[in-house]
């Protein structure tokens, strides 16, 4: 399977706690997104790294949270002391801009949930 | 700021009958257009873009979706639907900045009924 991938798929965590995910993109895909979708609504913009740099943080995004994309090929999403309202869908997309950058490729989501 | 909307929230239909979904945004640019169908259990999907050219695009599955400038928006139809297309239907925008960001509207749910 060559498409995006993310792991885990599902994640229980207490209050509190951190939780960390990853996305692994298309090979040689130069760009990779975060977005979050919470139930009944589509998903909202994170994050996006070009290479190893990110290059746009949304408001969305607290300190509680970051990414890093150390090599420019795969990518973590970190959430510290989690809250109920970060459960959510965390889906994960990546783009090669020497083919039209704005075609994203998505991932099969990490489905966060926090008790 | 951009936005989308997706008037029709849930839809139900038959099988073959013809399908529309709305979708319209808000942003004085040029823009890129998407739809995004999104299966039960399954990924988001690309099914079809406009960037520029015919304002008429063609996607997968016999899918098409129509451009109107003047009206900023960018529907989605279907002659005749099955019931595999049971799914929730997004539609999204970005704004040619080098981002690439999408920015989505809150989705479709279509509900074929066989």
């Amino acid at each position: 399977d060559t498409g995006v991938s993310q792991n885990p798929r599902h994640k229980i965590t207490k209050r509190g706690q951190n939780v960390t995910f990853r996305c692994d993109p298309i090979s040689e895909h130069n760009r990779l997104y975060w977005y979050r979708q919470t139930l009944g609504q589509g998903p909202e913009f994170l994050t996006y790294f070009q290479n190893e740099a990110q290059l746009e943080k949304s408001r969305l995004l607290s300190d509680r949270f970051s990414a890093e994309r150390p090599k420019g090929s795969f990518s973590t999403l970190e959430i510290q002391r989690t809250e109920q309202g970060d459960s959510a869908m965390y889906l994960c997309a990546s783009s090669l801009t020497t083919q039209g950058p704005y075609e994203q490729y998505f991932g099969p989501g990490t489905r966060l949930t926090v008790t | 700021a951009q936005s989308v909307s997706q008037h029709n929230h849930h839809v139900i239909l038959s099988e073959a009958a013809s399908l529309e979904l709305g979708c319209n945004y808000s942003y004085g640019g040029t823009v890129n257009l998407f739809w995004y169908v999104q299966y039960p259990g399954q990924h988001l999907q690309l099914l079809l873009k406009y960037f520029s050219g015919d304002p008429l695009v063609k996607g997968i599955k016999g899918f098409e979706a129509e451009f109107i400038k003047s009206k900023f928006s960018f529907n989605l139809r279907k002659p005749s639907v099955q019931w595999s297309y049971t799914a929730e239907y997004f539609c999204a925008v970005n704004d040619r900045s080098n981002t690439g960001k999408l920015i989505f509207g809150q989705g479709t749910t279509l509900q074929v009924k066989p």
